[in-house]
């Protein structure tokens, strides 16, 4: 079974440029999370979608992060425009709705902005 | 403010022996608490899940206990191998109260280093 895919691995820009991540969820897996993890920190919750809904992004930064989770599987998440203090791993994960609800992660994708 | 600690913040050990990785919490109440590896340059894998009610459990070399008294949590390593060079997260999950109520609090992780 694939496990969840994100892409690109890596991503180089200037400040003031867009950019966007790309989540495939294990199939199935109604549930999806999109994470922030900075050098030597915990991942941090951007946004939990149930299906195609959003149901928590109280975290996400609106003036310059979105993302959209069409027909309840695939995911980007956009940055525009990019800032200094966005440099970090943008996580992708996934689970199905059970009562430990186990998550799986992508191995993310490596931000850097100059 | 619901919080995690984890020490110690790194750790090197031989590779063969035993080590303890500790994680405080002031969540509470809490659904469950999990520990989870990751490997450098690559997401989070579970290793172990454990309700409030759950005072240890295991996955292969990995043994993970819990107090929910003390409100602490320890992750066991035996026999350690180069292969668990990692960071080792602690994350206590809220009980469910809602749409939009979920959360998952992480700690900051300890690495881990296994010298041959």
């Amino acid at each position: 079974e694939a496990g969840v895919v994100q892409s690109p691995r890596y991503k180089i820009i200037e400040k003031k440029q867009p950019v966007a991540f790309w989540c495939n969820p294990i199939s199935g897996h109604n549930t999806l999370y999109w994470y922030r993890q900075n050098l030597g920190q915990g991942p941090e919750l951007l946004i939990r979608y149930e299906n195609e809904e959003a149901v928590d992004d109280s975290q996400l930064p609106k003036d310059r992060f979105s993302a959209e989770r069409l027909k309840g599987v695939d995911s980007t998440l956009k940055i525009q425009p990019a800032e200094l203090g966005d440099s970090a791993v943008y996580l992708c994960a996934s689970s199905l709705r059970t009562t430990n609800e186990k998550l799986f992660f992508g191995s993310g994708t490596q931000l850097s902005v100059l | 403010k619901n919080q995690v600690e984890q020490s110690p913040q790194s750790l090197i050990i031989l590779e063969g022996k035993n080590c303890t990785l500790q994680c405080n919490y002031t969540v509470s109440p809490f659904s469950n608490l999990r520990w989870y590896k990751q490997d450098t340059g690559r997401g989070p894998v579970s290793l172990t899940i454990m309700t409030f009610s759950e005072n240890t459990k295991s996955n292969g070399r990995y043994t993970a206990t819990l107090d929910a008294d003390t409100k602490q949590s320890s992750l066991h390593i035996t026999a350690s191998q180069l292969s668990d060079s990692a960071s080792y997260i602690c994350v206590v999950r809220l009980p469910y109260s809602g749409a939009g109520s979920y959360q998952l609090t992480f700690g900051k992780g300890t690495k881990l280093s296994v010298i041959p």
